[in-house]
């Protein structure tokens, strides 16, 4: 399975933009890079996703680097309320008779501070 | 809408005792997930399905069973409880082929107690 790494915890302050890196270096080429959050007592929420270019959505912005080997995402200004923790996976397209699957990471803590 | 809706929300078990979670989604999404969260830790895969009928492991399949006999239910069975499978269980559906990139849609969790 296609793994992902991402730092434990981060913390930013309110108002300012955060960029929440994930490494990805056994992506294959048919891997979309997904990103989802998950808010204290809830299911996550899907954020953002892409396959090879950058994207943008009302939530944030995801950059792929060109060799696909990591991606960052960008909240262009951090609220309170984004305090989450965010994950980064793969789709990954590896699974029988090429079935799709997800595998969850452990994910970054985000800190928005006051 | 409703999206993906799960039942119970929670549930108190003995060791030994089995139970099934209910999971239903109405989006017409062809696969379906389940995953189990212990506290403090991320998403373990259990069991997925791509459609109707067929079902395959995920990273944690021991203790736990599941059938799909319809695109839109796919309940989750624990046989013989034990505490190791205390944990919030997410249940997710996604619209995914190999032009779809498919976003998951989870539910709002089924909190289990195993004692």
């Amino acid at each position: 399975d296609a793994k992902t790494t991402q730092p434990n915890s981060m913390e930013s302050n309110e108002e300012e933009p955060v960029h929440l890196p994930c490494n990805h270096s056994t992506i294959s080429g048919t891997d979309y890079i997904h990103w989802y959050r998950q808010l204290p007592s809830q299911g996550p929420e899907y954020v953002i996703h892409g396959l090879t270019s950058n994207v943008n959505n009302r939530m944030a912005s995801l950059a792929i680097a060109e060799d696909r080997k990591s991606s960052t995402l960008i909240l262009h200004r951090a609220t309170l309320r984004d305090a989450a923790v965010y994950y980064c996976i793969l789709r990954d397209t590896r699974g029988t008779s090429g079935t799709y699957k997800y595998i969850f990471g452990t994910g970054t803590r985000l800190k928005v501070l006051a | 809408n409703a999206g993906v809706t799960q039942t119970p929300k929670f549930r108190i078990l003995k060791i030994g005792q089995s139970m099934t979670l209910q999971c239903t989604q109405d989006m017409n999404h062809n696969y379906m997930y389940w995953y189990r969260q212990d506290p403090g830790m991320g998403l373990k895969l259990i069991y997925y399905s791509v459609g109707a009928g067929i079902t395959d492991k995920g990273e944690v399949p021991n203790g736990y069973n599941v059938s799909r006999s319809t695109t839109e239910d796919f309940p989750l069975r624990l046989e013989l409880a034990a505490p190791s499978q205390t944990s919030v269980y997410f249940c997710a559906s996604s619209y995914s082929g190999q032009d779809r990139s498919g976003e998951l849609f989870f539910g709002e969790g089924s909190r289990l107690t195993v004692l």
